[in-house]
């Protein structure tokens, strides 16, 4: 079966643009999350999903980044008003089980803010 | 608040050697362990995990991995390590049950880099 996807598979935006990510978690997942990658960094949690459960949007960094998903569906990203340190690939993940224990990835969207 | 340390930024190790990839951890409560390998332009690919039971775990291509509770540690281990090996390999934790949700905390990443 397909594995997660992710598109765009590279962006690149200017100072001040507005962003949208997009997300296609494996079917029948019920868990989604998103995560950042910055150079040289380890990923970072940003935002969680689980069904149509409230969101944990504990690690959006600022109010400038936002998610949706409808349902067990596809998810987008919205950074708004992006700034150069946006700069990063997002990356996607999707789980079967609640608790999300054995996260598969998607290939993610790397973001380049100039 | 939990935090994953892998010492080594980056490692070379010839073809055929053996290979050893530290990671250590601070948690508070009992930690189910994970490694992932990201080869270029690909996304996060599960290598193994450890929940509990035997501390010394198998994973796809060839690797292993020791939980040591003593230490904080879960090294990852390969015993003749291939070219295609090349890539960089995270370490995550996730705290087990409780209301994580899954939440995987990562290290900064080992690129590990082989020589023919």
């Amino acid at each position: 079966g397909a594995g997660v996807s992710q598109s765009p598979s590279n962006k690149v935006t200017e100072k001040g643009k507005d962003v949208e990510l997009r997300c296609d978690p494996i079917s029948g997942h019920t868990a989604l999350y998103w995560y950042r990658q910055r150079l040289g960094q380890g990923l970072e949690f940003l935002i969680y999903f689980q069904g149509n459960s409230a969101p944990d949007k504990s690690g959006l960094p600022s109010d400038r980044f936002s998610a949706e998903r409808t349902g067990e569906s596809v998810s987008t990203l919205t950074i708004q008003r992006t700034q150069q340190e946006d700069s990063a690939v997002y990356l996607c993940a999707s789980s079967l089980r609640r608790q999300g224990y054995e996260q598969y990835f998607g290939p993610g969207t790397r973001l380049t803010v100039t | 608040a939990q935090s994953v340390t892998q010492p080594d930024i980056h490692i070379t190790v010839s073809e055929g050697a053996s290979l050893e990839l530290r990671c250590n951890y601070s948690y508070g409560a009992t930690p189910y362990l994970f490694w992932y390998v990201q080869s270029p332009g690909q996304g996060l690919q599960l290598l193994l995990k450890y929940f509990s039971g035997d501390t010394l775990v198998q994973g796809i291509k060839g690797f292993e991995a020791e939980f040591k509770r003593s230490q904080s540690s879960f090294n990852l281990r390969k015993p003749s390590v291939h070219w295609s090996d090349a890539a960089e390999y995270f370490c995550a934790v996730v705290e087990a049950g409780g209301t994580s949700y899954g939440k995987l905390t990562f290290g900064q990443g080992t690129i590990l880099t082989v020589h023919p």
